[in-house]
């Protein structure tokens, strides 16, 4: 069975800290996404990487970087967490190739910053 | 550019009625078109995708979509609503590129009432 993991479900942190949040995909992937769902927002991309160390802006980077040093780990990096990033984060991969080839999700990790 | 217009945020059914979930896009051709539905506090998980081959689309969970070029519409039905369909549910275009990131709706969230 095809599995898109992120590290943790659920997250607390403090205004101002750097926040990591973890990524893995056994499929052989090329594509890694990070999303952002908010209510009423639908999914906003951050940032993608459709190979290793290659990674290219989404709609809303502000405020975020990515890491993708191994082909199956993709990375999120809050560096200085504000309220206004409290939301739920989605990881997602696909195949490489043009076509209909579909993205798998992660079960998502609600950050809360306080 | 790509992009979908899910019509209605809400949609309320009662179990047995027909469910139809509308969806437009904007999209260079061939679009590549997907439903996904997010259960609560998980990920997206794919129902079904265009592929080009015919035009009405089956899906998992009796759930069915249909192309329409001339309408640029491809809505999402079932025609008898389950009370374990409640859910939202998310149209999605994907781009022709390698790197393939896909466009999401603002979602439709399906409640179903006994």
């Amino acid at each position: 069975d095809v599995k898109v993991t992120q590290s943790s479900r659920y997250l607390v942190k403090r205004t101002g800290e750097k926040v990591f949040l973890e990524c893995v995909q056994d499929m052989d992937h090329e594509n890694m996404f990070w999303y952002r769902q908010d209510p009423g927002l639908g999914l906003r991309l951050i940032y993608f990487s459709y190979d290793v160390k290659m990674k290219e802006k989404g709609d809303i980077p502000e405020g975020y970087s990515v890491s993708r040093e191994k082909k199956e780990r993709f990375s999120l990096i809050l560096e200085s967490a504000s309220t206004n990033q409290t939301s739920m984060y989605l990881c997602a991969s696909s195949r490489a190739g043009t076509g209909n080839t579909e993205a798998f999700f992660g079960q998502g990790t609600r950050l809360t910053v306080v | 550019a790509q992009s979908v217009t899910q019509l209605g945020s809400h949609v309320s059914v009662s179990e047995g009625a027909l469910v139809l979930l509308r969806c437009n896009y904007s999209s260079s051709v061939p679009p590549y078109l997907f439903w996904y539905v997010q259960y609560p506090n998980q990920g997206l998980q794919l129902l079904l995708k265009y592929t080009s081959a015919a035009t009405l689309v089956k899906g998992i969970n009796g759930f069915e979509a249909e192309f329409k070029k001339s309408e640029t519409s491809f809505h999402l039905t079932k025609p008898s609503a389950h009370m374990s369909d409640a859910a939202e549910y998310f149209c999605a275009v994907r781009g022709n590129t390698n790197a393939g990131k896909s466009t999401f709706g603002d979602g439709t969230t399906l409640t179903v009432k006994p």
